[in-house]
């Protein structure tokens, strides 16, 4: 079965301090990959997205992500974690056949930026 | 400006009450999406559409409903509420051509 999983419910890392948040995926093919932000009260957020190219992948507030073929993983990141930053973070993929329509999301990472 | 609203954002109701919950985006686009999530989990689909006219269930069984009659509105319905519907509501849209989704805030729906 496709899935993708984000191994840590919460991520604690003190403001000015790298953050790296961690996503891997079990998806045939070569998917789409990509990161949402939740805020409280909001919905979905889109962070930045894989599709071809650069393994890294630079998006929105300063954050990039990894693209790891081989590990079949795709991991957010940020030089310089700001309090801000503190919000639930899904990692997603699409099967790249599909149209958007078989998007897997990820159960979300808790981060929290510590001032 | 372009945007997804859904409304309400809090309801909470009895069981067997009939519900709608309202999704419109003024971005012009035709897909659209309904998503249920619970806390701490993953979302889930339970239903698309690629335009008017058109709808879909999703990977995830949903006793709810939808319908898409004009392209900036996608209501779901849930004929009888039950305590097990309860959860938030996430609808989403997108280009046809596009993998990257815009979300509405979400509607948290509690069944007593």
């Amino acid at each position: 079965a496709q899935s993708v999983a984000q191994p840590e419910d919460q991520v604690n890392v003190a403001e000015g301090n790298p953050l790296t948040v961690k996503c891997t995926y079990s998806v045939s093919g070569n998917p789409y990959l990509f990161w949402y932000v939740q805020y409280p009260n909001r919905g979905l957020q889109f962070l930045l997205k894989y599709i071809t190219g650069d393994n890294l992948v630079k998006g929105s507030y300063g954050f990039e992500a990894e693209f790891n073929k081989s590990q079949t993983s795709f991991h957010l990141k940020k030089p310089s974690a700001l309090v801000s930053d503190s919000a639930l973070y899904f990692c997603a993929v699409s099967p790249s056949h599909t149209g958007g329509f078989k998007t897997i999301f990820g159960a979300g990472t808790r981060l929290f930026v510590k001032a | 400006e372009a945007d997804i609203y859904q409304t309400p954002r809090y309801l909470v109701i009895g069981t067997g009450k009939k519900i709608t919950l309202e999704c419109s985006q003024t971005m012009g686009h035709d897909k659209m999406y309904w998503y249920q999530q619970d806390p701490g989990m993953e979302l889930h689909l339970i239903h698309y559409s690629y335009g008017v006219n058109s709808t879909e269930k999703g990977d995830l069984s949903s006793e709810s409903t939808v319908s898409r009659i004009r392209t900036e509105h996608f209501p779901l319905t849930l004929e009888s509420a039950r305590p097990s519907h309860t959860s938030q509501y996430l609808c989403a849209s997108s280009e046809y051509a596009g993998f990257i989704q815009f979300f509405g805030p979400g509607t948290r729906l509690t069944v007593l």
